[in-house]
């Protein structure tokens, strides 16, 4: 069974630019979270979608932050404009419903 | 409240030695405490989970010990190998809610 998949990897960016990340969850699984990880810290959740519907954005800076989730499959995560603060790591994970949640590779972001 | 504390930082054991993080958490409405393993360049990976109506699960060489009264709970690895080497978080969630992730702790296991 596949796992969770992102895209892209590694991103670079100048500051001021925009950027976007993919994630496409195990298939079946209706909840997919967007995570935060600093380094040298644990995962903050950003966004947790149920299906197409936003559950949890409390966490999610709307000013510059922006999340899809469009059929209720795949979701794209974008920044517009980047900060230098937001270079991390971007995961996404996905459970069914409630369940274990799993994680994908995350895309290490690089604000220059 | 919603903290997760997390220690030691890091730790470094022998081969063959016991591991032991430790974890503790104010907010009493948490009921699922989950130990995820994360290796470089890798998303976390749920290794072992308990739930506070028990004080103690074992998985293999994975043990979590659960103190309800004390709001601590902790990770035991017996027998640690050089491949137990990662990074691991302590979380907690109460249903329906966010998991909040402790600091997580470089372990490294000297062969």
């Amino acid at each position: 069974e596949a796992g969770v998949v992102q895209s892209p990897r590694y991103k670079i960016i100048e500051k001021k630019q925009p950027v976007a990340f993919w994630c496409n969850p195990i298939s079946g699984h209706n909840t997919l979270y967007w995570y935060l990880q600093n380094l040298g810290q644990g995962p903050e959740l950003l966004i947790r979608y149920e299906n197409e519907e936003a559950v949890d954005d409390s966490q999610l800076p709307k000013d510059r932050f922006s999340a899809e989730r469009l059929k209720g499959v795949d979701s794209t995560l974008k920044i517009q404009p980047a900060e230098l603060g937001d270079s991390a790591v971007y995961l996404c994970a996905s459970s069914f419903y409630t369940d274990t949640q799993y994680f994908g590779p995350g895309t290490r972001l690089t604000v220059l | 409240q919603q903290q997760v504390k997390q220690s030691p930082q890091s730790l470094i054991v022998q081969k063959g030695g016991i591991s032991i993080i430790n974890c503790a958490y104010e907010n009493t409405a948490f009921d699922y405490f989950p130990w995820y393993q994360q290796f470089p360049g890798k998303g976390p990976a749920l290794l072992i989970a308990i739930r506070p109506d028990v004080s103690e699960k074992k998985e293999g060489r994975f043990t979590i010990s659960f103190n309800k009264s004390a709001k601590q709970f902790s990770l035991h690895i017996m027998d640690s190998q050089p491949g137990d080497s990662a990074t691991y978080f302590c979380a907690a969630e109460t249903s329906g809610s966010r998991l909040t992730f402790g600091e997580g702790t470089q372990l490294t296991v000297n062969p």
